[in-house]
C-alpha cells in the first residue's frame, strides 16, 4: 500500500523554464511534508518542507504547494537550472519524531 | 554542520557472506534509520531505532538485522547476503521532522 505516490517517473524541462513535480498521498493523518533531492552516488539532501497548516512555502527558487482536500502537493522550481537535474523524493510524516514515508521519486532533467 | 558517515561507499560481496554496514552521526540524534534505494521503488525503510539498544522493523526487514550499542552508531547486518540484496543502502539520523542522510553504500552481491 503506497501511501505517498509520485506518478511521474521522470520529467524533462528546458533551462530557465518552470519545473513542476507532483506528489499525492492517501493518509489524511500526515501533517508534515518534505522534498529531498538526490544526486547519483550521494545521499538525499533536504530541500524544502511544509506543514499541513499552510498551503504554500517558498525558499528562493523553490516553492511547495499543498492542497489538503486533494491530498496533493507539488514542488515548483523557477527558473530551472542544469544543476537541478537530480532525483526528487516527496516524503510525509504524521508527528514529530515519527518515520518518514517516501514516494518512489521523480528524475528531473534540465536541458541547457 | 550535520554529518552522517557510512563506512564504505562501494562493497562487493559473495552470496552467503555476512555483511556489516556501519553508520555514524555526530549530532547526538536519538532517531536513526536504514533504507535501501532501488530504481522505481524509492526509499524503503528496513529498520529504525529511537534510542540505544532499541530497534523497530521497517517495511522490509527480512534478511536484515541491526545493532545500536552507542547513540552515534547504527549498524545494518546482512546475515547471509543474497543477490536480491544488491542495492544502494542509505543511513539517516533525524532531528525534529527532518532526516539527514549519509552518502550511501552501493552493495553488489555476486
Amino acid at each position: 500500500d503506497q501511501q505517498v505516490k509520485q506518478n511521474s517517473p521522470s520529467l524533462s524541462v528546458q533551462e530557465g523554464r518552470i519545473s513542476i513535480l507532483n506528489c499525492d498521498y492517501t493518509n489524511s493523518m500526515f501533517d508534515y511534508f518534505l522534498w529531498y533531492k538526490k544526486y547519483p552516488a550521494e545521499g538525499p539532501t533536504f530541500l524544502i518542507s511544509i506543514s499541513s497548516i499552510k498551503d504554500k512555502n517558498e525558499d528562493g527558487r523553490f516553492t511547495v504547494f499543498l492542497n489538503k482536500s486533494a491530498k496533493h502537493l507539488s514542488l515548483h522550481i523557477v527558473p530551472s537550472q542544469p544543476g537541478d537535474s537530480a532525483v526528487y523524493f516527496c516524503a510525509a510524516t504524521r508527528w514529530e519524531g515519527n518515520k518518514l514515508v517516501f514516494g518512489a521519486g521523480t528524475i528531473l532533467r534540465v536541458k541547457s | 554542520d550535520v554529518k552522517v558517515t557510512q563506512s564504505s561507499r562501494y562493497l562487493v560481496k559473495r552470496t552467503g557472506e555476512k555483511v556489516f554496514l556501519e553508520c555514524v552521526q555526530d549530532m547526538d540524534h536519538e532517531n536513526m534509520f536504514w533504507y535501501r534505494q532501488d530504481p522505481g521503488l524509492g526509499l524503503r525503510l528496513i529498520y529504525f531505532s529511537y534510542d540505544v539498544k532499541m530497534k523497530e522493523k521497517g517495511d522490509i526487514p527480512e534478511g536484515y538485522s541491526v545493532s545500536r550499542e552507542k547513540k552515534e552508531r547504527f549498524s545494518l547486518i546482512l546475515e547471509s547476503a543474497s543477490t536480491n540484496q544488491t542495492s544502494m543502502y542509505l543511513c539517516a539520523s533525524q532531528e525534529g521532522r527532518s532526516q539527514y542522510f549519509g552518502p550511501g553504500t552501493r552493495l553488489l552481491v555476486l
